[in-house]
């Protein structure tokens, strides 16, 4: 079976200092990669999105960089962390639109709360 | 306009009520529908997940997506205390699905 694992579930961080959060996915190859930002009462925003190793596109510009240095696993970055990035962080996976008769639909971690201080 | 648009709520229900929440969206495109729980500070849980229209039934839980009007609902029969939570509509083309804003549902006993 299909697991995600996300981490730290909770990080408090200075202004100014760097971030890394970290998402990995079993029991899957070649996933759809996803990073969102839920902030209280507006829903998911969508950060950053992966079709492959290397791909990363950026929906939202901001101070944060999204990389995927193997299949399944996406690495949200930031050199210089702002007040700003504060919020709940969620790391998702699915096979959608890849043409097979495996589509699913998007998994998500438990996520990780980033309170910027 | 918002591609999906849902009403964040708060929806209060006596237990055993039955619920119904609803999202509408713009893209004709769309042919994945999706519905998801999600309790506080955790991620979201898949719940319904319907492809085009119809209708798509599992245990106290109903999904209806009507394409024409552009409008795709979640009925929860017999509400009980647990399914407090948010929900979010998701629907999508290909990959990326799109969320609404959740809608908050607290079911007092």
């Amino acid at each position: 079976s299909q697991t995600i694992h996300q981490w730290p579930a909770t990080l408090v961080q200075p202004v100014g200092s760097p971030l890394s959060l970290e998402c990995t996915v079993e029991g899957t190859s070649n996933p759809n990669l996803y990073w969102y930002r839920q902030a209280a009462g507006r829903g998911l925003q969508l950060l950053f999105y992966s079709v492959g190793i290397g791909q990363i596109s950026s929906e939202v510009p901001q101070n944060l960089s999204a990389s995927r240095p193997q299949d399944r696993q996406f690495i949200l970055s930031s050199k210089k962390l702002l007040l700003s990035d504060s919020g709940f962080y969620l790391c998702a996976w699915d096979l959608m639109g890849q043409g097979l008769d495996l589509d699913t639909e998007a998994f998500f971690g438990q996520g990780t709360r980033l309170t910027v201080v | 306009q918002k591609e999906v648009e849902q009403d964040p709520g708060p929806l209060s229900v006596p237990e055993g009520a039955i619920v119904s929440l609803n999202c509408t969206y713009s893209n004709s495109a769309f042919q994945y529908f999706m519905w998801y729980r999600q309790y506080s500070r955790k991620g979201p849980e898949l719940l319904m997940y319907t492809y085009s229209s119809g209708n798509k039934e599992d245990g106290r839980f109903t999904a209806q997506v009507d394409k024409s009007s552009k409008y795709i609902s979640l009925f929860i029969r017999d509400s009980q205390p647990s399914d407090s939570a948010t929900y979010l509509c998701a629907m999508s083309r290909s990959y990326i699905p799109t969320f609404g804003r959740g809608t908050s549902l607290i079911v007092h006993p």
